[in-house]
């Protein structure tokens, strides 16, 4: 089954405790990317990747990091979370930036 | 049906009836056009996707109409169903073959009234 996967579904941590989010694509996709959703805000991209080792800023870039060393994972890095980057979390993968965009069910980040 | 601020616009329909949904996009230079459903506690699903040289697509009871003059897009939906009550997401991609990805609208909640 093609999809895209996300863990862990849900965090809780502690402000500054480094975490990663993984996500995986079983489709061959060249292309994914991190968005994060907020309440009256709808999705916004934070990181993007159009293939292995090349990564690239979206909207929202501060305090993200992402690797792409295999065409399938492209894990989401927070190097120290702080409160505002509590949300909703979104991997999705694609043929291409201008293509439909496969999501990840979502992984809820609670940074208290 | 796009909201600046922290509420959704919220469009409620009869059971059976039609369903449209507005979006209002920004960029004249995009060229491409997604529709995504987003049910409760799960990621956005691709519904319809719609380029610059159409005006209209249809799919399974849904249709997607494109009007470039005015930069609006929406989504009909016939014989509305309880399983359609969800959250409703445009996007657009612009033309100027930057890799940059989608870029969403707020989104619209459509509950179905039985």
């Amino acid at each position: 089954e093609a999809q895209v996967t996300q863990n862990p579904r849900y965090l809780i941590t502690v402000t500054g405790k480094k975490l990663t989010v993984t996500c995986s694509q079983n489709m061959n996709h060249e292309y994914m990317s991190w968005y994060r959703q907020d309440p009256g805000l709808g999705l916004r991209q934070i990181y993007y990747s159009m293939n292995v080792e090349v990564t690239d800023k979206g909207d929202v870039p501060e305090g993200y990091k992402v690797s792409r060393k295999e065409k399938r994972n492209f894990p989401l890095i927070l190097e120290s979370p702080s409160p505002n980057q509590t949300s909703l979390y979104f991997c999705a993968s694609s043929f291409a930036a201008n293509t439909e965009a496969f999501f990840g069910q979502g992984t809820r980040l609670t940074v208290v | 049906g796009e909201s600046v601020g922290l509420h959704l616009p919220t469009l409620s329909v009869q059971e059976g009836d039609n369903s449209i949904i507005n979006c209002a996009y920004s960029n004249s230079a995009s060229d491409y056009f997604i529709w995504y459903k987003q049910e409760s506690g799960k990621g956005p699903q691709f519904i319809i996707d719609i380029r610059s040289n159409m005006d209209k697509r249809q799919g399974q009871r849904v249709t997607v109409l494109l009007n470039k003059t005015v930069k609006h897009l929406s989504l009909q939906i016939a014989a509305t169903q309880p399983g359609d009550s969800a959250v409703y997401f445009c996007a657009e991609k612009g033309s100027g073959g930057g890799a940059d990805g989608l870029t969403f609208g707020k989104g619209t909640h459509l509950i179905i009234q039985p």
